[in-house]
């Protein structure tokens, strides 16, 4: 079974500033992705970031970048110069290769509040 | 284009009634899930289509009917729910059901059950 912990329920960033949302995982697979998934309160969420397990590249989108660390069993995201907009709740997900139909993993999601 | 759409966006029903969640994709993807979520709450999923074939059913009560007509398209039939059902039902696609590509998810609807 897979399993996704992001540790911060809520996390404030000053505009501007870069901000990193934690997130660890657990799995016994060797093939999988991990994304970051990015959800306003108007409901929709965003797909942003994906890594998979074989990559040896950082994942970068833009103004995110994943923090991805094998042995640590760690995806981080981070997000530099912070914009009002990036206001919303963060969830990463991880689905492992040819298991179920790609059921995907959640985490419980963190909450980024961006201050003026 | 990665456009997922889904109407209605709110809706309103009593316990009595029936109505439909309609979902569309024309990415040409052929994994389309529905997911029920809940406030301040990771999605839970409910249904999964692989080649437009029901793969995944977890456990979700009768009163939920998900249909799949073509691949571009998925339908959520609601029948006799319950006050607990209200929530957002979220529809999303992949490319493939069992890699690990990523889900564009549509912006849900929400549901009230009076």
């Amino acid at each position: 079974a897979q399993k996704i912990t992001q540790t911060q329920p809520g996390m404030f960033v000053q505009e501007k500033e870069a901000v990193t949302l934690d997130c660890t995982y657990d799995t016994s697979d060797q093939s999988y992705g991990l994304f970051w998934y990015k959800q306003p309160s108007s409901g929709e969420m965003i797909f942003l970031i994906y890594q998979g397990s074989y990559d040896e590249q950082n994942a970068t989108e833009g103004r995110y970048s994943l923090n991805f660390q094998k042995a640590r069993k760690s995806a981080n995201l981070v997000i530099s110069a912070s914009q009002l907009g990036d206001s919303a709740m963060y969830f990463c997900a991880m689905r492992v290769y040819n298991t179920n139909a790609g059921k995907s993993t959640f985490g419980d999601g963190t909450t980024l509040t961006v201050k003026p | 284009d990665t456009e997922v759409t889904q109407t209605p966006k709110h809706l309103v029903m009593g316990m009595t009634n029936k109505k439909s969640l309609k979902c569309e994709q024309h990415m040409g993807h052929r994994a389309m899930y529905w997911y029920k979520q809940k406030a301040k709450k990771p999605p839970e999923l409910m249904f999964v289509y692989s080649y437009e074939k029901l793969s995944i059913n977890e456990s979700v009560p009768s009163r939920f009917s998900p249909e799949c007509p073509n691949s571009s398209l998925l339908n959520l039939h609601l029948h006799a729910l319950q006050p607990e059902d209200s929530a957002l039902y979220l529809c999303a696609s992949s490319q493939e059901p069992d890699r690990t590509y990523e889900q564009y998810f549509g912006p849900g609807t929400r549901l009230t059950v009076t």
